[in-house]
C-alpha cells in the first residue's frame, strides 16, 4: 500500500541546522519531493530526487534517500525564521497515474 | 515552470450551495489535478483531469460531489456541489512542471473554502 508518514514538528534555533525526516513504504517510488507550505500559501515545490539517487545538494538543502530503509530526509543548513513553515514530503509511484501520495506534513518553527 | 492562477483564493459558503474553482495556467499541459487539504491535514488528490476525456476520480469521491470541466489544455475548474461544513478545506489545482515527474509539480496558492 501507500503510505508516506512524517513526524509532526520540529523545534530549531535559528542559524542551526534542521533535519525533516519521512518514511515511505512503496518500493516502486520514482521520484520523492519536498514541498514547503507557508501559512495561508499554497505548495512550493523545493527539491526533489530521483530514486536512483543518494544525494541532492541545492544551495541550503540537502536531500538524503536511503532505498533499503526506504527513508527520506531533507538537511536545511543555517535555519532562517523564514523557514519557518509546514514541510510535505511526497513519492511519485511507478504507474501511469502521475499523482502524488504526500506526507503528513511536518511543521517546523525556527526560533530567533 | 507553469504559473498557475486560481480563484477564488478564499469563500464562505451557505450549506447546500456549490462553489466552482478555476484553476487558469499560462502554458498548456496535459494532466491536471485537484486536490484537497483538510484542516490541518496533508494533501488528497480528488481527481485528474485530462483534456479531451472524463476525469478519473480517485476511492472516495465522486463525479456528483465534485465536478470537473477540462475544456482545453490551460484551465480546468472543480465544483464542490451541495455543501456542507465537512467540506470546508483548502482545494488546490496542481500541473506536471512542464517535464512531467522530471520537473516536479506546481501547485496552485489554493482556495480556502469554509462552509456555514
Amino acid at each position: 500500500g501507500e503510505d508516506v508518514e512524517q513526524s509532526l514538528f520540529l523545534s530549531v534555533r535559528e542559524g542551526d541546522s534542521s533535519v525533516i525526516n519521512c518514511t515511505y513504504t512503496d518500493s516502486s517510488s520514482t521520484y520523492l519531493y519536498w514541498y514547503k507550505q507557508e501559512p495561508g500559501a499554497g505548495l512550493q515545490l523545493l527539491t526533489y530526487i530521483f530514486s536512483n539517487m543518494d544525494m541532492k545538494q541545492d544551495q541550503r538543502l540537502t536531500v538524503l534517500l536511503n532505498k533499503k530503509d526506504k527513508h527520506l530526509s531533507l538537511r536545511i543548513a543555517d535555519t532562517q525564521t523564514g523557514d519557518s513553515a509546514i514541510y510535505f514530503c511526497a513519492e511519485s509511484l511507478r504507474d501511469s497515474s502521475y499523482k502524488l501520495i504526500f506526507g503528513s506534513g511536518t511543521r517546523l518553527l525556527v526560533r530567533p | 515552470s507553469a504559473v498557475i492562477s486560481q480563484k477564488p483564493s478564499r469563500d464562505i459558503c451557505q450549506r447546500g450551495t456549490s462553489l466552482t474553482i478555476q484553476c487558469q495556467v499560462d502554458s498548456q499541459v496535459t494532466m491536471m489535478f485537484w486536490y484537497r487539504q483538510q484542516p490541518g491535514q496533508s494533501l488528497t488528490l480528488i481527481a485528474t483531469a485530462n483534456q479531451g476525456s472524463e476525469a478519473t476520480y480517485e476511492s472516495g469521491f465522486v463525479i456528483d460531489k465534485f465536478p470537473i470541466s477540462r475544456p482545453n489544455l490551460t484551465f480546468s475548474t472543480l465544483t464542490v456541489s451541495n455543501m456542507s461544513p465537512e467540506d470546508s478545506s483548502i482545494y488546490l489545482c496542481s500541473v506536471d512542471g512542464g517535464g512531467g515527474r522530471n520537473y516536479g509539480y506546481t501547485f496552485g496558492s489554493g482556495t480556502r473554502l469554509t462552509v456555514v
